[in-house]
């Protein structure tokens, strides 16, 4: 087992409200990744970090923030959540020439 | 731009006989390819991978793959499948800028006993 680590792994939350996903890996990585997925779908990219205080999008646009002030710790954030927002999110980390290290994930439902 | 093709949604066989995954990529120079697979409501688990070296590739489970450059494909590969491996599977590739993995849209595995 990966020793990254995501909480809450299920969150039902109502509209409006704001929330944070955490992220926290204990390797040491310096990538690290958030990928949201629907259910049995394809993963896509919403942000990436090289390092503390490195952030960029993804491919997939997002309206979700994050943050990365120690390397260990690469928490998502959502200020105002909506249903569209309903999705898994899966966290990872790497180094360079390596394999990414996956979390369990999230799944997130927004009523 | 760089991709990745899984183009089969699905893929059934039966406990025993052999299976593949199929997946073709496209990415400027030398490819980093990886396979991972992913059971109901888990992260992704991480098989096995290519960065350079011999074309046939051991990784965890019983599973292998091919690297084919010709072909441009890395197919995933079991000598004889057990029921527990039906689950959801995913080609990936490091994008041109080494920055992050990109995913096919996924093959799910079925076998039956």
């Amino acid at each position: 087992e990966a020793d990254i680590y995501q909480t809450p792994r299920y969150l039902v939350i109502g509209t409006g409200k704001k929330i944070t996903l955490e992220c926290s890996q204990t390797m040491g990585h310096d990538k690290m990744y958030w990928y949201q997925q629907d259910p049995g779908m394809e993963l896509h990219l919403i942000h990436y970090s090289y390092g503390v205080n490195s952030t960029e999008k993804g491919d997939l646009s997002s309206e979700s923030t994050v943050s990365r002030i120690r390397t260990e710790h690469f928490p998502l954030t959502l200020e105002s959540a909506r249903p569209s927002h309903t999705s898994q999110y899966l966290c990872a980390s790497r180094i360079s020439g390596t394999e990414a290290f996956f979390g369990q994930g999230t799944r997130l439902t927004v009523v | 731009a760089q991709s990745v093709a899984q183009p089969e949604d699905q893929v059934n066989v039966a406990e025993g006989n052999p299976l593949t995954v199929k997946c073709t990529y496209s990415v400027s120079g030398n490819p980093y390819l990886f396979w991972y697979v992913q059971y109901p409501n888990r992260g992704l688990q991480f098989l096995l991978k290519y960065i350079t070296g011999d074309n046939l590739v051991k990784g965890s489970y019983g599973f292998e793959a091919e690297f084919n450059k010709s072909q441009t494909s890395f197919h995933l590969k079991k000598p004889s499948a057990l029921v527990s491996d039906s689950a959801l599977y995913f080609c990936a590739i490091l994008n041109q800028a080494g920055t992050a993995l990109i995913f096919g849209k996924g093959t799910t595995l079925s076998v039956s006993s």
